[in-house]
């Protein structure tokens, strides 16, 4: 189904912290997940995807964990740096539609 | 490699009018998406397009409408405008519409 964002949840971690974002996700038949950035009046940036038949990917900085048994993912960014603050989607596919259907997004503040 | 352009980066209209967005994807992607995003809200999955045909669409109206060109590029328009209208919209592109959506830095509409 469509996205919904009426509630912007905050986290805020100090810099050198690490940040861990969380997601639940809607689908139960989604394979396809990605973590996206995004900065104010900007589009959304790519940060890292994770497929259905995977629990754990990690890139530069970054890890996306999925647990499919809850619908649960999340973003963990070690030593957040100040240009980490931004607003965090999640986005999940659905096998048989090809869209990306967004999370409502969390708001990263990084404090000095 | 450029990545997806879209223009203009803000166009102001009157309520009632019609507007035209344009989005150019990744090259070699044939996969373009359009989705709206209203102020503090998420991204909510308007139109998708592969190999010129619209292959989807979301729970918008039909005066939300748009085409695919041969190049692969993408309008989107907006008839009869409505204050509610006033938002991001964003492009993304995709390979084959299974993975790779990489989106534009979006057009600002406000409807005055």
């Amino acid at each position: 189904g469509e996205s919904v964002g009426l509630h912007l949840p905050t986290l805020s971690v100090q810099e050198g912290d690490n940040s861990i974002i969380n997601c639940a996700y809607s689908n139960s038949a989604s394979d396809y997940f990605i973590w996206y950035k995004q900065e104010s009046g900007k589009g959304p940036q790519f940060i890292i995807d994770i497929r259905s038949n995977m629990d754990k990917r990690q890139g530069q900085r970054v890890t996306v964990l999925l647990n499919k048994t809850v619908k649960h993912l999340s973003l963990q960014i070690a030593a957040t740096q100040p240009g980490d603050s931004a607003v965090y989607f999640c986005a999940e596919r659905e096998g048989s539609a090809r869209q990306l259907t967004f999370g409502s997004g969390t708001q990263l503040t990084v404090l000095p | 490699e450029a990545g997806v352009t879209q223009s203009p980066t803000h166009l102001i209209k009157t309520r009632g009018q019609q507007a035209t967005l344009r989005c150019s994807p990744i090259s070699g992607h044939t996969s373009v998406y359009w989705y709206q995003q209203a102020l503090g809200l998420g991204l909510q999955f308007l139109l998708w397009y592969d190999e010129g045909e619209e292959r989807n669409r979301g729970n918008f109206p039909p005066r939300f409408s748009g085409r695919q060109f041969p190049n692969y590029s993408s309008e989107l328009n907006v008839n009869a405008l409505e204050l509610e209208d006033s938002a991001l919209y964003l492009c993304a592109s995709s390979p084959d519409g299974l993975w790779g959506y990489t989106f534009g830095s979006g057009t600002r509409l406000t409807v005055v």
